[in-house]
């Protein structure tokens, strides 16, 4: 039974380039969430796909977007890419509307913004 | 918003002690609370997790209690060993209509010396 798994695992970019990482969910799961863990701090929610649709957004800008396919895997794309943007971008998977809110995350995309 | 604070920030302990970390919870509808250990250079694995309808829960080593009344929550590690040494965040999530978003606190790295 495979976990959550993320790619690329490292990525470098300069300023100004968009960025696409990808993430496949845990077998099971309908509902992928994406996070981002700058060094040193907690993770924090960017948003959060179901049914292909954006459900729940955090307090980023619009340059962060994402998309969910019929196979439950999902993408993040980050546009105009800025210093700050870099960081650790964990995927986490879950599965909605059930009484198991477990969320389990894949070992991350660390992402340099040079 | 929902905000988490978690204390202390690093936790040095000899092996075969008790640790313990602790939590407050700013949003009162806040109903579910999961502890994630973190390696370096890994990704975050849950370890524990308690409802807002319980107040503690034990596996082990490890046991979770949650005073709603004052909104904090706390982990206990007993008989600490060194392979417990790694950054834990403590989270708190409201479900709504079914999805859930975690709101990570900024960490606790616990070094276990021998």
């Amino acid at each position: 039974d495979a976990g959550v798994t993320q790619s690329p695992t490292h990525l470098i970019k300069t300023r100004g380039q968009q960025v696409t990482l990808r993430c496949s969910p845990k077998s099971g799961h309908d509902t992928v969430s994406w996070y981002q863990q700058a060094l040193g701090q907690g993770p924090q929610f960017i948003f959060q796909y179901y049914e292909e649709e954006e459900r729940q957004r955090g307090n980023f800008p619009d340059r962060f977007s994402g998309h969910q396919f019929p196979n439950y895997s999902s993408e993040l794309n980050v546009n105009a890419l800025l210093l700050g943007d870099s960081a650790l971008y964990l995927c986490a998977s879950s599965l909605s509307y059930s009484s198991n809110e477990k969320l389990f995350f894949g070992s991350g995309t660390q992402l340099s913004v040079l | 918003g929902e905000n988490v604070e978690q204390h202390p920030s690093t936790l040095s302990v000899q092996e075969g002690d008790s640790a313990v970390i602790k939590c407050t919870y700013s949003d009162s509808a806040s109903n579910y609370f999961p502890w994630y250990k973190q390696e370096l250079g890994k990704r975050p694995q849950l370890i524990i997790d308690i409802r807002s309808n319980v107040g503690e829960k034990k596996d082990q080593r490890i046991a979770v209690t949650l005073n709603k009344t004052a909104k904090h929550f706390s982990l206990h590690i007993t008989e600490t060993q060194p392979e417990d040494s790694a950054v834990y965040f403590c989270a708190a999530s409201i479900r709504y209509t079914g999805f859930q978003k975690l709101v990570f606190g900024t960490g606790t790295r616990l070094l276990v010396s021998p």
